[in-house]
């Protein structure tokens, strides 16, 4: 069965450095997603992406973040000066079809450490 | 905004028994859908079951099935004969159905923390 995969699945970074962290979803699907969970606390939607823009963002996703897909198949999240609070685990998901009735398929996870 | 309850942060059943985990929601919306994703310690969010508000029949999935209350805005899973593999974190999620071609995201719960005994 097709998965969402995420890279690295651990990574570790200094308050302040820039980040990027790297998902490579479905391959026919069109909606591509970001959420985090801070460790013990619910999974929070950060972003939507659909048609090569953002279609939706929380009020988490600042101007530190930002989302972009460089090519056919990855499709990345920036977090532009890590903060100690950025410390979570950030999950990449995509669906395939239109409505909200599409389920969300979710990759491993990619846990950040920001020290 | 739409919110998810889960008023049960942690349940404890014995193996091969039922146990039913709550979440409520606030919605003025009518048309909807509704998910339990499981989280096991690997921390994967997999889907376990779906349902649209617009159908009256619970949904099932073999061991999973649902108890849809809507004008009550309740979503309950129902786990029966519980296996050591059923123990994760279990999250109710909504979703619009209006989303505007699928885009808006998931709203989830805060999570039951599911613990099997053998």
């Amino acid at each position: 069965e097709p998965e969402v995969t995420q890279t690295p699945s651990h990574q570790v970074t200094q308050m302040g450095q820039e980040v990027i962290l790297r998902c490579v979803p479905i391959s026919n699907h069109l909606y591509f997603y970001w959420y985090r969970q801070i460790l013990g606390q619910k999974v929070e939607f950060l972003v939507s992406f659909y048609n090569n823009e953002i279609s939706e963002k929380s009020e988490i996703f600042d101007d530190q973040f930002s989302v972009e897909r460089p090519d056919g198949s990855n499709f990345t999240l920036k977090i532009r000066s890590t903060k100690l609070e950025d410390s979570a685990m950030y999950f990449c998901a995509s669906s395939g079809g239109t409505g909200g009735g599409s389920p969300l398929h979710f990759g491993n996870g990619t846990r950040l450490t920001v020290t | 905004a739409q919110t998810v309850t889960q008023s049960q942060p942690e349940m404890s059943v014995q193996e091969a028994e039922t146990v039913t985990l709550s979440c409520t929601y606030d919605t003025s919306e009518s048309d909807y859908y509704l998910f339990w994703y499981k989280q096991p310690p690997s921390r994967q969010m997999i889907l376990v079951i779906r349902q649209e508000a617009y159908k009256q029949q619970n949904a099932t999935e073999n061991r999973f099935s649902v108890n849809f209350q809507k004008a009550a805005k309740s979503f309950s899973l129902k786990i029966s004969d519980s296996q050591l593999g059923d123990a994760a974190m279990y999250f109710c999620a909504y979703r619009s159905r209006n989303s505007g071609g699928g885009a808006d995201g998931l709203t989830f719960g805060k999570g039951t923390h599911l613990i099997i005994q053998p």
